[in-house]
């Protein structure tokens, strides 16, 4: 079953203003990670952040873990144009037989309109 | 550095028809894996490799075969080509997650658009 799952599947903002986009999953992490993908390209690295941050800033990025409640969100803050992609969490399951194993959600598509 | 390389970039077969889609990567990097996307499904596990000579199943590996012979490349073999495969495949790498105890961001390739006629 699917680990990560996003909300909302699509968002539309104005340049400047903030996005957050929310990812849920059912099981122990390890890890959960954001990814960003421009139309007809491979996937790239945001962040990471273990089970035992709560909060973790890069940039305009700021992601947040509450481990009791299974859900991670992403803010992008000052948005612009360059930002428009689609936003995938991804959880690196604990242990067991999952190691290496990232388990992506369906991803937010973001528009950001100049 | 290179990344992760991925060939052909596009692909169109038709059904029964077998292939085999490149990948490698030139970072030293042990964890290797397959993913295909399809629209409003995310990105779905087929194969992964956590090191040259082993190889494992991931979510959707019915259709796919993998091996790992170098730490460099981790070819995927469509063996009968279906339909059902039409997607578009990528693959990723990082250190193995065995590594220190923690996991570690994977880097992708450019992927390959494959369509089953």
């Amino acid at each position: 079953s699917q680990q990560g799952e996003e909300d909302p599947q699509a968002l539309s903002i104005q340049e400047g203003e903030n996005a957050t986009m929310n990812c849920s999953y059912k099981t122990s992490i390890n890890n959960l990670q954001w990814y960003r993908q421009n139309s007809g390209r491979g996937l790239v690295h945001l962040i990471l952040i273990r089970s035992n941050e709560r909060e973790k800033h890069s940039g305009r990025l700021r992601v947040t873990l509450d481990t009791s409640k299974k859900s991670s969100s992403l803010l992008i803050t000052a948005s612009r144009a360059a930002d428009t992609a689609s936003y995938f969490c991804a959880v690196a399951n604990a242990g067991g037989t999952s190691y290496g194993k990232l388990t992506f959600g369906q991803g937010t598509i973001l528009t950001v309109h100049p | 550095n290179a990344g992760v390389t991925q060939t052909p970039k596009f692909q169109v077969l038709k059904t029964g028809q077998s292939m085999t889609l490149q990948c490698a990567q030139d970072m030293n990097h042990e964890y290797m894996s397959w993913y295909r996307q399809d629209p409003g499904m995310g990105l779905r596990l087929i194969h992964y490799s956590v090191g040259a000579g082993i190889t494992d199943q991931g979510e959707v590996p019915n259709g796919y075969n993998v091996s790992r012979s170098t730490t460099e490349d981790f070819p995927l073999r469509l063996l009968s080509a279906a339909p059902s495969q039409t997607s578009v495949y990528f693959c990723a790498s990082s250190y193995s997650p065995l590594a220190g105890g923690s996991y570690n961001e994977q880097f992708f390739g450019p992927g390959t658009r494959l369509t089953v006629l």
